[in-house]
């Protein structure tokens, strides 16, 4: 059962353009919403989270926007840079506390182009 | 400061055998989680462990168990192994209640 749906699978975008993937869950119990950027070899890295007592945070370049009635989240990535390109993962927990296993998107690869 | 380290880098195993990987946490950190990630898919949680104990854990089978020593650091064995257990293993460590974070990983395949 896959409990957090992440789309695209896969995403081109120029230099400079925005970059725009989306989640969605179904566990009303999730309330900790983090990005996680990997690159090819690595573990993947914390970008940026998100509760959903707030609609959108913004960090740099990066910014969560989050619809707790529609249950979705997304990731903005403005003037994106080829630095950028990796794949992208949205996860969701329960939150605060020893119990909190992260539920894992499938991922989305990003290419940017020059 | 150090972050997340996990060791092998790398491990080929034989189907059958028994495999143990292991995860130093970042400097404060108490709690530590294992994760494996399939290629080409997002991480799969496998258990966690704080205080020397397994807290939670995912849909693994018993082949799959771990352990956490007082520094902190834990382990991950898995025995019987399957081609199907080929993937990367990620350890994360966090303090509790704070974000995880991820160390490089271990490739392992079984052949």
């Amino acid at each position: 059962q896959q409990q957090v749906k992440q789309s695209p699978q896969s995403l081109i975008v120029q230099k400079g353009g925005i970059s725009i993937i989306n989640c969605a869950y179904e566990n009303t119990a999730f309330d900790y919403f983090p990005w996680y950027q990997q690159f090819p070899g690595k573990g993947p890295a914390l970008l940026i989270a998100i509760r959903p007592d707030v609609s959108e945070k913004k960090e740099g370049r990066f910014t969560i926007s989050f619809n707790k009635s529609a249950k979705q989240f997304s990731l903005h990535i403005m003037d994106s840079q080829p630095g950028d390109s990796a794949t992208y993962f949205c996860a969701a927990s329960t939150g605060p506390g020893t119990a909190s296993k992260l539920t894992f998107g499938t991922g989305t690869r990003l290419q940017v182009t020059l | 400061d150090a972050g997340v380290t996990q060791s092998p880098t790398h491990l080929i195993k034989t189907r059958g055998q028994q495999v143990t990987l292991r995860c130093s946490p970042k400097s404060g950190h108490d709690t530590v989680s294992w994760y494996q990630q399939a290629l080409g898919q997002g991480p799969q949680f496998i258990f966690q462990y704080y205080e020397e104990e397994e807290r939670q854990r995912g849909n693994f089978p018993d082949r799959f168990s771990g352990h956490q020593f007082p520094n902190y650091s834990s382990e991950l064995n898995v025995n019987a192994l399957l081609l199907g257990d080929s993937a990367l293993y990620l350890c994360a460590s966090s303090r509790v209640g704070y974000e995880q974070y991820f160390g490089p990983g271990t490739r392992l395949t079984v052949t």
